[in-house]
């Protein structure tokens, strides 16, 4: 079964740090480029980051860039979002996904939740 | 950046009625551009990649087309499964833009 989990979602307050990993299993991790893709409450789809199928090359979105740090392991088929200097408007649930080339965001993990709040 | 303007926001429609959602990307995308259902409390799950490729296991009543910068997903005959939140994205150059969401709501 193709899946992915995600884990490290925690309260944290304004300021803080926390990094978020989801283990992929049932695909061949190399040959998906990653995401991350939050949703605030209440609120729409907002893409936040992504990494290639090799690794050298990452993209983030302006409101997250200089904070957060995309990484994966292929060795360990895991991804990862190290996210500083945390805002109130962080506060979402994170997704993971996974893109072929020339496909959408085609498997999703279940979500994991952050919470920025004194 | 690219910016998708998705409308409308809301829809309200009977099982049965043929159902259009519109997103216009602020620029080209080369047709680079995927539809997703979400329903409440859920990730969400792609029905079309590439503007109008289904993906496999997704009923043939959802379609997918374009038009210059111009895309429509329509739903040929709404089913009861169908409500939920619709978004686009464009995967053509990053940041990789999401639409603001129409919610599907059946009469």
């Amino acid at each position: 079964e193709v899946q992915l989990l995600e884990s490290g979602g925690n309260l944290v307050q304004p300021g803080g740090s926390l990094r978020l990993s989801c283990a992929a299993s049932g695909l061949t991790f190399s040959n998906y480029a990653m995401n991350w893709v939050r949703q605030a409450p209440g609120k729409g789809l907002e893409w936040v980051s992504a990494i290639t199928t090799t690794g050298d090359t990452t993209y983030y979105a302006d409101s997250v860039k200089g904070r957060f740090t995309i990484s994966r392991d292929t060795s360990e088929n895991t991804l990862s979002l190290q996210m500083n200097s945390l805002r109130a408007e962080d506060t979402a649930v994170y997704y993971c996904a996974a893109r072929r080339p020339y496909y959408g965001l085609d498997v999703w993990g279940q979500g994991t939740t952050v919470t920025v709040s004194s | 950046d690219i910016q998708m303007a998705q409308s409308p926001s809301t829809l309200s429609a009977s099982v049965g009625d043929r159902v259009t959602i519109t997103c216009r990307a602020s620029q080209t995308i080369r047709s680079y551009l995927a539809w997703y259902q979400q329903k409440p409390g859920k990730a969400p799950k792609v029905l079309i990649h590439k503007a109008s490729s289904l993906e496999n296991g997704v009923p043939s009543r959802f379609s997918g087309s374009e038009s210059g910068t111009e895309f429509t997903l329509t739903i040929s005959s709404l089913q009861p499964d169908d409500f939920g939140t619709y978004y686009c994205q464009q995967y053509n150059s990053y940041p990789h833009s999401f639409g603001e969401g129409t919610k599907l709501e059946i009469k």
